[in-house]
């Protein structure tokens, strides 16, 4: 099955430095590659979402790189402002073969500190 | 639209007690999902269907059964609790492409 991989799994920025995330995926049969981010106590929410005929995805501060040949993806924020902090997965899914099912990273909390 | 409700909120189990958490979705989603999450850790899906009368099993399905009788519900058996099941337990749906949306969790603690 789909093995995610997510680094790091820390990060801690100062406000309005930029922040990076990246996984890697497993199976060359994932096409899409959704970010989720989890605020404390919350329900993991959808950010960005990208499929695998495009390589880039912006949607204001954020935006997410897919490298398919080598099977990896990241999430750029830009511009981090304090309401950013919180724990971000990545996951990947073949879409609807297989059930849509996602397979999520392990997660990273982010830390933006005023 | 409701979205994805899930009860109850918190839960307190004693070791070998079975309980059911509920899950309903009022848009009509024929996929739906059920994935815990243990303390700090990512999410592992547990059981999926992708249509009334469909399940099937995903990452961790030990100690868990479900039901899919109708396009809204889709509940998950706890049978005989044991205390590596104290997690998060998350519902979700999906149109079938594209993200999945998520009720708003379960706190089981078995102790």
């Amino acid at each position: 099955g789909e093995n995610v991989e997510q680094h790091p799994s820390t990060l801690s920025v100062q406000e309005g430095d930029s922040a990076v995330i990246k996984c890697t995926y497993s199976d060359s049969a994932s096409n899409y590659f959704p970010w989720y981010k989890q605020e404390l106590g919350k329900r993991p929410q959808l950010i960005i979402d990208i499929r695998s005929n495009v390589g880039e995805k912006k949607d204001q501060r954020i935006a997410v790189t897919l490298n398919k040949t080598a099977k990896h993806f990241s999430l750029h924020i830009t511009e981090t402002q304090p309401e950013d902090s919180a724990v971000y997965f990545c996951a990947a899914s073949p879409d609807k073969a297989a059930g849509n099912k996602l397979t999520f990273g392990g997660g990273t909390r982010v830390l933006v500190k005023p | 639209n409701a979205g994805v409700t899930q009860t109850p909120k918190f839960r307190i189990l004693k070791i070998g007690q079975s309980m059911t958490l509920q899950c309903a979705q009022d848009m009509n989603h024929n996929y739906m999902y059920w994935y815990r999450q243990d303390p700090g850790m990512g999410l592992k899906l547990i059981y999926y269907s992708v249509g009334a009368g469909i399940t099937d099993k995903g990452e961790v399905p030990n100690g868990y059964n479900v039901s899919r009788s109708t396009t809204e519900d889709f509940p998950l058996r706890l049978e005989l609790a044991a205390p590596s099941q104290t997690s998060v337990y998350f519902c979700a749906s999906s149109p079938g492409t594209g993200g999945i949306w998520f009720g708003s969790g379960t706190q089981l603690s078995v102790l």
